[in-house]
């Protein structure tokens, strides 16, 4: 079955600190990725999505992602987390196989100390 | 959010009750999705309508109906409800094809006593 694994369920850091969120997935084919934010008590936002091209993608509010096909990964990275991005952080596959599914992972909360 | 609204956005349930929670759309999109969201398990996929007239089971469907009434508007029914499917329910819509991104309603907070 399908599947996206998010590996680390809590990170606290401090402001200025960098930041990767893994994210690896389990399908061998075509596939649009995204990387979705929840502030609390707010429903989930696009970061940033990657389905063709420049494997680096850019997203808002200084957020990066990279796409390793070799690996089934599309980590998140940011070189200076601020207080605000304290949220909860979700990857997502769209397998580009028919079924029209978005498959989640189970979420990082980040916690940004000021 | 897109033009997602759900309905209601709280609503407490005692155990064997039932109700339908609303979605509908303004962006002519043809996928919608029904989610829940519980914590330390993520956004599990209820059902989901790939178009008007076809549903289908995600991962979680057990307890839960769905209908697609037309292109806006997809409900999920809860016949009776338990105290497991206390949870935060999203809705969501995308369009097909590659790149397309899925938009998220605010969510509806269900509690089960």
């Amino acid at each position: 079955a399908q599947s996206v694994s998010q590996h680390n369920h809590h990170v606290i850091l401090s402001e200025a600190a960098s930041l990767e969120l893994g994210c690896n997935y389990s399908y061998g084919g075509t596939v649009n990725l995204f990387w979705y934010v929840q502030y609390p008590g707010q429903h989930l936002q696009l970061l940033l999505k990657y389905f063709s091209g420049d494997p680096l993608v850019k997203g808002i509010k200084g957020f990066e992602a990279e796409f390793i096909k070799s690996k089934f990964s599309f980590n998140l990275r940011k070189p200076s987390v601020q207080w605000s991005d304290t949220a909860e952080y979700f990857c997502a596959v769209n397998p580009f196989s028919g079924t029209y599914k978005y498959i989640f992972g189970t979420g990082t909360r980040l916690k940004v100390l000021a | 959010n897109a033009g997602v609204t759900q309905t209601p956005k709280f609503q407490v349930l005692k155990t064997g009750q039932s109700m339908t929670l609303q979605c509908a759309q303004d962006m002519n999109h043809n996928s919608m999705y029904w989610y829940r969201q519980d914590p330390g398990m993520g956004l599990r996929l209820i059902y989901y309508s790939a178009s008007e007239g076809t549903t289908d089971k995600g991962e979680v469907p057990n307890g839960y109906n769905v209908s697609r009434l037309n292109k806006r508007e997809f409900s999920l029914r809860l016949e009776s409800a338990a105290p497991s499917q206390t949870s935060v329910y999203f809705c969501a819509i995308a369009d097909r094809g590659l790149g397309n991104t899925i938009y998220f309603g605010e969510g509806s907070w269900l509690t089960v006593v």
